[in-house]
């Protein structure tokens, strides 16, 4: 079955350490990508997405991801977390030919002073 | 444009009674997405539109949920009886089948039924 995973529930990390949340998809066909970031009572923002070309993508907030065809994933990383970067990160697909765009589970990020 | 806006913002009501949550998609955007959000299911796709027309509604948990698309700038999503295991928020996007965009999200619905 085609499905987004997200394998972390909760990760906390001390401010100024260095970042990485898991995506892996399973679809027949490298889909568009994309990470969106919840805060608390909010919607979902995009933080960065992936539709072909440089498999190294920048976002916003110092947020950067990397597609990897081989392993089917699309991890995003940040070298400096923020205490304002405590919120919720989803992963999301959508296959181009059927605009079906499904998320992960979501990763719920804690930040540590 | 003012972005994807819901109405209303947070809906209380009783078991039983009909709900009706309103979207306004982003001007342009042909393709229309309503999400339902909870803590034990997470994000799970509810259904989806494309130019008005509904693609997909294999995630409509029930027979009570439905949803329209009269037109290119509005939706509806409703709940007929609701029932308490209907709490969540409810979250429309819209995004532009074509152009490579992401879709952008409304500020959502929370919805109690008590």
């Amino acid at each position: 079955a085609q499905s987004v995973t997200q394998p972390d529930i909760h990760i906390t990390v001390s401010e100024g350490a260095s970042l990485e949340l898991r995506c892996n998809y399973s679809y027949g066909a490298t889909p568009y990508l994309f990470w969106y970031v919840q805060s608390p009572g909010q919607g979902l923002q995009l933080l960065l997405k992936y539709f072909s070309g440089d498999t190294l993508v920048q976002g916003i907030k110092g947020f950067e991801a990397e597609f990897k065809r081989s392993q089917s994933s699309f991890n995003l990383r940040k070298p400096s977390v923020h205490w304002s970067d405590a919120a919720e990160y989803f992963c999301a697909v959508v296959l181009y030919n059927n605009n079906d765009m499904r998320f992960g589970a979501g990763t719920r990020l804690t930040v540590k002073p | 444009d003012a972005g994807v806006i819901q109405s209303p913002r947070h809906e209380v009501t009783e078991m039983g009674q009909e709900v009706t949550l309103r979207c306004k998609p982003i001007s342009g955007h042909n393709s229309l997405f309503w999400y339902r959000q909870t803590m034990m299911r997470g994000l799970e796709l509810l259904i989806y539109f494309n130019n008005n027309v509904p693609i997909d509604d294999s995630g409509m948990p029930e027979d009570r949920f439905s949803a329209k698309m009269p037109n290119a700038s509005f939706s509806t999503l409703k709940i007929q009886p609701s029932e308490p295991r209907d709490s969540a928020v409810y979250f429309c996007a819209s995004r532009s089948l074509d152009w490579d965009t992401e879709a952008f999200f409304g500020q959502g619905t929370r919805l109690t039924v008590v």
